[in-house]
């Protein structure tokens, strides 16, 4: 059973550029989902998809948007961007539209930082 | 809005101590509550999963418990090991989220 994986590992980019965060679910999983954690908090729900459609979206800018893909993949994109968007950034994987399935497996992550 | 508070925020003790991370939420209506583990600047792992009509979940030296009525989860860590060195994150999840707290940074020496 392959696990979630994300890349790149590590990403700098200066303020006002834009990025794309990848990330392959779970074998068997359906479900994405994508969080913020800055440094010494814990990580923030930036959205879900589910089956190529959102399924549920956090506190976050428009800036923010991503997008599934039919073999369940994901991106996370992010416009614009800001000194406070450094950050790592994890996806995780479930099985279902959520609910009672809602059991998360998250990645590695990717460490973004901007200058 | 859901809120999560895990105390303590850091927690330092000898190997072998039997110990309790203290998890508590605002908002009942959970679906179920996970526990997990972050290495530094590393992913996280799962460790348990307390579905909201459960009461408690085991695996190897940990135990959590879960308390809708009381918006309480405990995770107790029996006689603990170096090798449990690590932040400690408690979730609750609505329909298609998961609400984490700050987390518990556990330091277990040897």
């Amino acid at each position: 059973e392959t696990g979630v994986t994300q890349s790149p590992t590590h990403l700098i980019k200066t303020r006002g550029q834009q990025v794309t965060l990848r990330c392959s679910s779970q074998s068997g999983h359906n479900t994405v989902s994508w969080y913020q954690q800055a440094l010494g908090q814990g990580p923030q729900f930036i959205f879900q998809y589910y089956r190529e459609e959102e399924n549920g979206r956090g506190n976050f800018p428009p800036r923010f948007s991503g997008l599934q893909f039919p073999n369940y993949s994901s991106e996370l994109n992010v416009n614009a961007l800001e000194l406070d968007d450094s950050a790592l950034y994890l996806c995780a994987s479930s099985w279902g539209a959520g609910g009672i399935n809602n059991e998360q497996f998250f990645g590695p992550g990717t460490r973004l930082t901007v200058l | 809005k859901q809120e999560v508070t895990q105390i303590p925020a850091a927690l330092s003790v000898p190997e072998g101590e039997n110990l309790v991370l203290n998890c508590s939420f605002t908002d009942s209506a959970i679906y179920n509550l996970q526990w997990f583990r972050q290495d530094p600047g590393k992913g996280l792992t799962s460790l348990l999963l307390i579905q909201s009509s459960q009461r408690e979940q085991t695996s190897g030296r940990l135990n959590a418990s879960l308390d809708k009525s009381s918006g309480r989860s405990t995770l107790y860590i029996a006689a603990s090991q170096p090798g449990d060195s690590a932040t400690y994150l408690c979730a609750c999840s609505g329909y298609s989220t998961l609400t984490f707290g700050k987390g518990t940074m556990l330091l277990v020496s040897p």
